[in-house]
């Protein structure tokens, strides 16, 4: 089946400094990709969606970058906050309402 | 702002009964999704419903897995006989069109703990 994997399984920034969140998929098919960012004891959290057909869409404060090549996909936030810190995914999706999600990158913001 | 409530936050039930989970979706969404996130590990997509029916189901989502719609408002989840690996954070999940180029809203999730 499908796997959507993350390099770094943490992730430790300075407040104020930009953070990027890498994530790999392993099936060329998936047409759409979302980073959710989830917080302790709380629901997955929508922050951005990308399509296959773009390789970079922006949103406030973050940035998605997809590589259809290596199969990368990337989120940058800029001038990270204490509030950014929380558990990252990335998941992938192949034109149905099944979503394959990565294991996570734990992001530690500090002050 | 409308948002996916879910109860209760916490289920705790013995090996072999059943629990019925419960959501509530965001009024005006057409597709409703579970989601199991095992502790420490990454969410697992288990089933879809549209229009009253199962749109896709993964391998995780057998015999002992439903799901139903019973009114206009609740979008539930049972498992009928519960296991140890039945342990974890059931998310409930909406969104308005298709299933795919659109959010998915998630409910704060149950977490259910099988003893």
């Amino acid at each position: 089946g499908e796997s959507v994997g993350l390099h770094l399984p943490t992730l430790s920034v300075q407040e104020g400094d930009n953070s990027i969140i890498n994530c790999a998929y392993s099936n060329s098919a998936s047409d759409y990709f979302i980073w959710y960012k989830q917080e302790s004891g709380k629901g997955p959290q929508f922050i951005i969606d990308i399509r296959s057909n773009m390789d970079k869409r922006q949103g406030q404060r973050v940035t998605v970058l997809l590589n259809k090549t290596v199969k990368h996909l990337s989120l940058q936030i800029a001038a990270t906050q204490p509030g950014d810190s929380a558990v990252y995914f990335c998941a992938e999706n192949i034109y149905t309402g099944q979503f394959y999600f990565g294991t996570g990158t734990s992001l530690t913001v500090i002050p | 702002e409308p948002e996916v409530t879910q109860t209760p936050s916490h289920q705790v039930t013995q090996m072999g009964q059943e629990v019925i989970l419960r959501c509530v979706p965001i009024s005006n969404h057409l597709y409703f999704y579970w989601y199991r996130q095992i502790l420490g590990q990454k969410v697992e997509f288990l089933v879809s419903f549209y229009n009253n029916e199962i749109s896709e189901k993964s391998e995780i989502f057998d015999d002992q897995f439903s799901v139903e719609r019973p009114d206009g408002s609740n979008f539930t989840l049972k498992i009928r006989s519960t296991k140890l690996e039945d342990s974890a954070m059931y998310f409930c999940a909406s969104n308005t069109g298709t299933p795919s180029y659109n959010e998915q809203f998630f409910g704060p999730g149950t977490r259910l703990t099988v003893l």
